[in-house]
Protein backbone atom coordinates (compact mmCIF):
# COMPACT_ATOMS: atom_id res chain seq x y z
CA UNK A 1 0.00 0.00 0.00
CA UNK A 2 0.98 3.58 -0.55
CA UNK A 3 3.45 4.67 2.60
CA UNK A 4 5.25 7.40 3.93
CA UNK A 5 7.17 6.76 6.72
CA UNK A 6 9.35 10.00 8.68
CA UNK A 7 12.21 9.67 10.41
CA UNK A 8 12.07 10.42 14.53
CA UNK A 9 11.50 13.35 16.66
CA UNK A 10 13.92 15.75 16.83
CA UNK A 11 15.76 18.08 19.61
CA UNK A 12 17.30 20.85 19.12
CA UNK A 13 18.70 24.30 19.87
CA UNK A 14 18.09 27.53 18.53
CA UNK A 15 20.43 28.22 15.56
CA UNK A 16 20.63 24.46 14.61
CA UNK A 17 19.52 23.20 11.71
CA UNK A 18 17.11 20.00 11.22
CA UNK A 19 16.97 17.53 8.38
CA UNK A 20 13.60 15.11 8.09
CA UNK A 21 13.31 12.56 6.33
CA UNK A 22 10.38 10.71 4.53
CA UNK A 23 10.69 7.62 2.79
CA UNK A 24 8.02 6.55 -0.09
CA UNK A 25 6.66 3.23 -0.77
CA UNK A 26 3.76 1.45 -2.69
CA UNK A 27 3.62 3.58 -5.56
CA UNK A 28 6.98 5.37 -8.46
CA UNK A 29 8.30 7.74 -6.41
CA UNK A 30 9.23 10.06 -9.29
CA UNK A 31 5.29 10.47 -10.49
CA UNK A 32 3.84 12.18 -7.74
CA UNK A 33 4.44 15.87 -6.19
CA UNK A 34 5.58 16.18 -2.49
CA UNK A 35 4.59 18.30 -0.10
CA UNK A 36 5.80 19.93 3.36
CA UNK A 37 3.13 20.62 5.90
CA UNK A 38 4.04 21.88 9.70
CA UNK A 39 1.65 22.51 12.71
CA UNK A 40 2.78 24.06 15.81
CA UNK A 41 1.35 22.71 18.97
CA UNK A 42 -2.88 23.66 19.00
CA UNK A 43 -2.20 25.77 16.09
CA UNK A 44 -3.41 25.08 12.61
CA UNK A 45 -1.75 23.85 9.45
CA UNK A 46 0.81 25.42 7.45
CA UNK A 47 2.15 24.56 4.06
CA UNK A 48 5.71 24.81 3.58
CA UNK A 49 7.11 23.68 0.31
CA UNK A 50 6.70 21.02 -2.65
CA UNK A 51 9.49 19.15 -4.70
CA UNK A 52 9.14 17.75 -8.01
CA UNK A 53 11.20 14.09 -7.13
CA UNK A 54 11.47 13.66 -10.56
CA UNK A 55 13.10 16.70 -11.47
CA UNK A 56 14.10 18.07 -8.55
CA UNK A 57 12.25 21.58 -8.74
CA UNK A 58 11.39 23.56 -5.25
CA UNK A 59 8.85 25.85 -4.56
CA UNK A 60 8.69 27.31 -0.96
CA UNK A 61 6.44 29.39 0.80
CA UNK A 62 7.78 32.82 1.26
CA UNK A 63 7.55 32.10 4.79
CA UNK A 64 10.22 29.74 4.63
CA UNK A 65 11.87 30.93 1.26
CA UNK A 66 15.01 31.30 3.21
CA UNK A 67 15.44 28.96 5.67
CA UNK A 68 13.80 25.61 3.89
CA UNK A 69 15.41 23.53 1.39
CA UNK A 70 13.38 20.33 -0.24
CA UNK A 71 15.61 17.60 -1.55
CA UNK A 72 15.03 14.08 -2.90
CA UNK A 73 16.97 10.77 -3.62
CA UNK A 74 15.49 8.83 -6.04
CA UNK A 75 17.54 5.58 -5.04
CA UNK A 76 15.90 5.08 -1.52
CA UNK A 77 12.72 6.96 -2.61
CA UNK A 78 12.85 9.44 0.43
CA UNK A 79 12.60 12.84 0.32
CA UNK A 80 14.49 15.47 3.03
CA UNK A 81 13.03 18.93 4.47
CA UNK A 82 15.86 20.67 6.45
CA UNK A 83 15.01 23.85 8.04
CA UNK A 84 18.01 26.30 9.14
CA UNK A 85 18.47 28.90 12.01
CA UNK A 86 15.87 27.59 13.99
CA UNK A 87 13.96 29.42 16.92
CA UNK A 88 11.67 28.45 19.38
CA UNK A 89 8.44 29.02 17.13
CA UNK A 90 9.38 26.59 14.54
CA UNK A 91 8.33 23.67 17.39
CA UNK A 92 6.18 21.94 15.51
CA UNK A 93 5.34 18.61 13.56
CA UNK A 94 6.50 18.12 10.50
CA UNK A 95 4.68 16.56 7.99
CA UNK A 96 5.35 15.16 4.44
CA UNK A 97 2.39 14.97 2.12
CA UNK A 98 1.92 13.52 -1.32
CA UNK A 99 -0.01 15.35 -4.18
CA UNK A 100 -2.63 13.32 -5.10
CA UNK A 101 -1.69 15.06 -8.55
CA UNK A 102 1.35 13.13 -10.51
CA UNK A 103 4.03 15.18 -12.08
CA UNK A 104 2.38 14.79 -15.75
CA UNK A 105 -0.80 16.62 -14.39
CA UNK A 106 0.52 20.54 -13.63
CA UNK A 107 -2.35 22.20 -13.37
CA UNK A 108 -4.54 20.56 -12.29
CA UNK A 109 -6.36 20.77 -8.50
CA UNK A 110 -3.94 19.91 -6.10
CA UNK A 111 -4.45 18.13 -2.54
CA UNK A 112 -2.50 16.63 -0.17
CA UNK A 113 -3.48 12.88 -0.78
CA UNK A 114 -1.12 10.61 1.71
CA UNK A 115 0.36 12.14 4.68
CA UNK A 116 3.20 10.71 6.92
CA UNK A 117 3.05 9.95 10.56
CA UNK A 118 4.71 13.32 11.59
CA UNK A 119 7.72 14.16 13.02
CA UNK A 120 7.85 16.22 16.14
CA UNK A 121 10.80 18.84 15.99
CA UNK A 122 11.62 20.64 19.71
CA UNK A 123 13.53 24.03 19.35
CA UNK A 124 14.84 24.66 22.83
CA UNK A 125 17.72 25.75 24.77
CA UNK B 1 -2.36 34.96 -0.92
CA UNK B 2 -5.73 33.78 -0.56
CA UNK B 3 -7.35 33.83 2.98
CA UNK B 4 -9.41 30.59 4.07
CA UNK B 5 -12.00 31.78 6.68
CA UNK B 6 -14.01 28.66 8.14
CA UNK B 7 -16.80 29.00 10.72
CA UNK B 8 -17.32 28.32 13.20
CA UNK B 9 -14.08 28.11 15.02
CA UNK B 10 -15.66 24.97 17.49
CA UNK B 11 -18.98 23.41 17.47
CA UNK B 12 -20.52 21.43 20.21
CA UNK B 13 -23.14 18.76 18.47
CA UNK B 14 -24.75 15.37 19.43
CA UNK B 15 -24.15 11.94 17.99
CA UNK B 16 -26.40 11.68 14.87
CA UNK B 17 -27.31 15.45 14.35
CA UNK B 18 -26.66 16.94 11.12
CA UNK B 19 -23.66 19.02 10.96
CA UNK B 20 -22.64 21.59 8.34
CA UNK B 21 -19.02 23.58 8.68
CA UNK B 22 -18.27 26.80 6.07
CA UNK B 23 -15.33 27.75 4.67
CA UNK B 24 -15.17 31.65 2.77
CA UNK B 25 -12.10 32.10 0.51
CA UNK B 26 -10.96 35.84 -0.10
CA UNK B 27 -11.37 35.46 -3.40
CA UNK B 28 -12.39 33.39 -5.73
CA UNK B 29 -10.96 29.99 -6.38
CA UNK B 30 -13.52 27.84 -8.24
CA UNK B 31 -13.74 24.88 -6.79
CA UNK B 32 -9.85 24.07 -5.77
CA UNK B 33 -11.25 23.46 -2.29
CA UNK B 34 -10.33 20.38 0.03
CA UNK B 35 -11.36 19.41 3.21
CA UNK B 36 -9.28 17.75 6.02
CA UNK B 37 -10.32 15.69 8.90
CA UNK B 38 -7.37 15.75 12.45
CA UNK B 39 -7.47 13.81 14.76
CA UNK B 40 -5.83 13.85 18.09
CA UNK B 41 -1.70 12.91 17.33
CA UNK B 42 -2.43 11.55 14.20
CA UNK B 43 -2.24 13.22 10.64
CA UNK B 44 -4.75 14.85 8.62
CA UNK B 45 -7.06 12.65 6.05
CA UNK B 46 -8.27 14.55 2.69
CA UNK B 47 -12.12 13.78 3.10
CA UNK B 48 -13.03 15.53 -0.09
CA UNK B 49 -11.17 16.58 -3.21
CA UNK B 50 -12.14 19.38 -5.58
CA UNK B 51 -15.39 20.78 -3.23
CA UNK B 52 -17.60 17.42 -3.84
CA UNK B 53 -15.38 14.43 -4.69
CA UNK B 54 -15.55 12.31 -1.45
CA UNK B 55 -12.24 10.20 -1.20
CA UNK B 56 -12.67 6.63 -1.49
CA UNK B 57 -13.10 4.52 2.03
CA UNK B 58 -15.00 7.93 3.44
CA UNK B 59 -17.96 7.41 4.75
CA UNK B 60 -21.21 8.45 2.24
CA UNK B 61 -22.26 10.75 5.38
CA UNK B 62 -19.45 13.04 4.37
CA UNK B 63 -20.63 15.74 1.50
CA UNK B 64 -18.96 18.79 0.23
CA UNK B 65 -20.24 21.90 -1.86
CA UNK B 66 -19.63 25.15 -3.04
CA UNK B 67 -18.13 27.05 -5.31
CA UNK B 68 -16.67 30.73 -6.27
CA UNK B 69 -15.77 31.56 -2.52
CA UNK B 70 -18.06 29.98 -0.72
CA UNK B 71 -18.20 26.04 0.59
CA UNK B 72 -19.84 23.63 2.83
CA UNK B 73 -18.78 20.72 4.47
CA UNK B 74 -21.61 18.57 5.65
CA UNK B 75 -22.13 15.51 8.19
CA UNK B 76 -25.72 14.03 7.67
CA UNK B 77 -26.04 11.86 11.08
CA UNK B 78 -22.81 12.39 13.40
CA UNK B 79 -21.18 9.20 14.34
CA UNK B 80 -18.66 9.04 17.35
CA UNK B 81 -15.82 9.08 15.54
CA UNK B 82 -16.41 12.10 13.54
CA UNK B 83 -15.05 14.06 16.56
CA UNK B 84 -12.60 15.42 15.17
CA UNK B 85 -10.65 18.58 13.63
CA UNK B 86 -11.65 19.98 10.17
CA UNK B 87 -9.64 22.22 8.03
CA UNK B 88 -10.31 23.48 4.29
CA UNK B 89 -7.63 24.36 1.72
CA UNK B 90 -7.07 25.68 -1.28
CA UNK B 91 -5.00 25.00 -4.47
CA UNK B 92 -6.57 27.47 -7.00
CA UNK B 93 -3.87 30.09 -6.12
CA UNK B 94 -0.57 28.69 -4.98
CA UNK B 95 2.32 29.11 -3.69
CA UNK B 96 1.21 29.23 -1.30
CA UNK B 97 -1.21 26.28 -0.52
CA UNK B 98 -3.73 27.97 2.05
CA UNK B 99 -5.51 26.73 5.03
CA UNK B 100 -8.87 27.80 7.25
CA UNK B 101 -7.68 27.69 10.46
CA UNK B 102 -9.79 24.86 11.48
CA UNK B 103 -13.32 23.41 13.32
CA UNK B 104 -13.06 21.48 16.25
CA UNK B 105 -16.43 19.33 16.53
CA UNK B 106 -16.59 18.10 20.14
CA UNK B 107 -19.11 16.31 22.17
CA UNK B 108 -22.13 17.91 23.62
Amino acid sequence: QVQLVQSGAEVKKPGASVKVSCKASGYTFTSYYMHWVRQAPGQGLEWMGIINPSGGGTTYAQNFQVRVTLTRDTSTSTVYMELSSLRSEDTAVYYCARAIIAVTDRGKPDAFEIWGQGTMVTVSS
Amino acid sequence: DIQMTQSPSSLSASVGDRVTITCRASQSISTYLNWYQQKPGKAPKLLIYVASSLQSGVPSRFSGSGSGTDFTLTISSLQPEDFATYYCQQSYSTPPYTFGQGTKLEIK
